[in-house]
């Protein structure tokens, strides 16, 4: 089946350490995107990727990294600068291909907290 | 800064009535529309989407569009129990890069 698999489903983070969260999708979409949610918020964008081995900061980029080395995968590192790391962590992908802006779709996501 | 406004509510309505949920954005050059449906807990699912002037019609939804007046609206009928959910409006500019969400709007459809 063609989705966007997010893993893991719940995470645990410790002061001080960097986690990682994978994002996966077979959809052959170029685009993909990591989104921050907190309770009772909207969706607020942290990085976003059109290509290959480019990505830009989104709004609330300060204490988080991503890498795209595949078309596939955008993993996004939770460092120890952000203070305040827990929420609801989307990755969404979608195609650019066609004259219209095709939708985002989304991934189950991941809800990471602090020990 | 490109706003997107959606009345957090919550909106209730009774079984098998008509939900109207709106949007509305500050950005003139919006081109593309979106209405996300979000349960509790999980995470959002594409219900519609609309790039033109007027109605789109797709089962119980309909997606309405008025560029001029800069506002996009959802209109559920004959609403279930099961439709309950934040409701979320996201518009793209230009390429499409981005996204802009608004905060959702809460439905609650009482049996």
């Amino acid at each position: 089946d063609g989705g966007i698999t997010q893993s893991p489903k719940y995470l645990f983070r410790k002061e001080g350490q960097n986690v990682t969260l994978s994002c996966e999708q077979n959809l052959n979409h170029d685009a993909m995107y990591w989104y921050r949610q907190d309770p009772g918020q909207g969706l607020r964008l942290i990085y976003y990727s059109q290509i290959v081995n480019d990505f830009q900061k989104g709004d609330i980029a300060e204490g988080y990294s991503v890498s795209r080395e595949k078309k596939e995968s955008f993993p996004l590192t939770v460092t120890s600068a952000q203070k305040n790391p827990t929420a609801f962590y989307l990755c969404a992908s979608r195609s650019t291909q066609g004259l219209r802006n095709q939708p985002q779709h989304f991934g189950d996501g991941t809800r990471l907290s602090i020990l | 800064q490109k706003e997107v406004e959606q009345n957090s509510g919550p909106l209730s309505v009774p079984e098998g009535a008509i939900a109207s949920l709106n949007c509305t954005y500050s950005d003139r050059g919006s081109q593309s529309f979106f209405w996300y449906r979000q349960y509790s807990g999980k995470s959002p699912e594409l219900i519609m989407f609309i790039y033109s002037n007027g109605d789109k019609e797709d089962g119980r939804f309909t997606a309405q569009l008025n560029k001029a007046s800069q506002y996009v609206s959802l209109l559920i009928r004959d609403s279930q129990p099961s439709d309950s959910a934040t409701y979320l409006c996201a518009v793209t500019v230009n390429t499409g890069n981005q996204f802009y969400f608004g905060t959702g709007t809460s439905l609650t459809v009482i049996p």
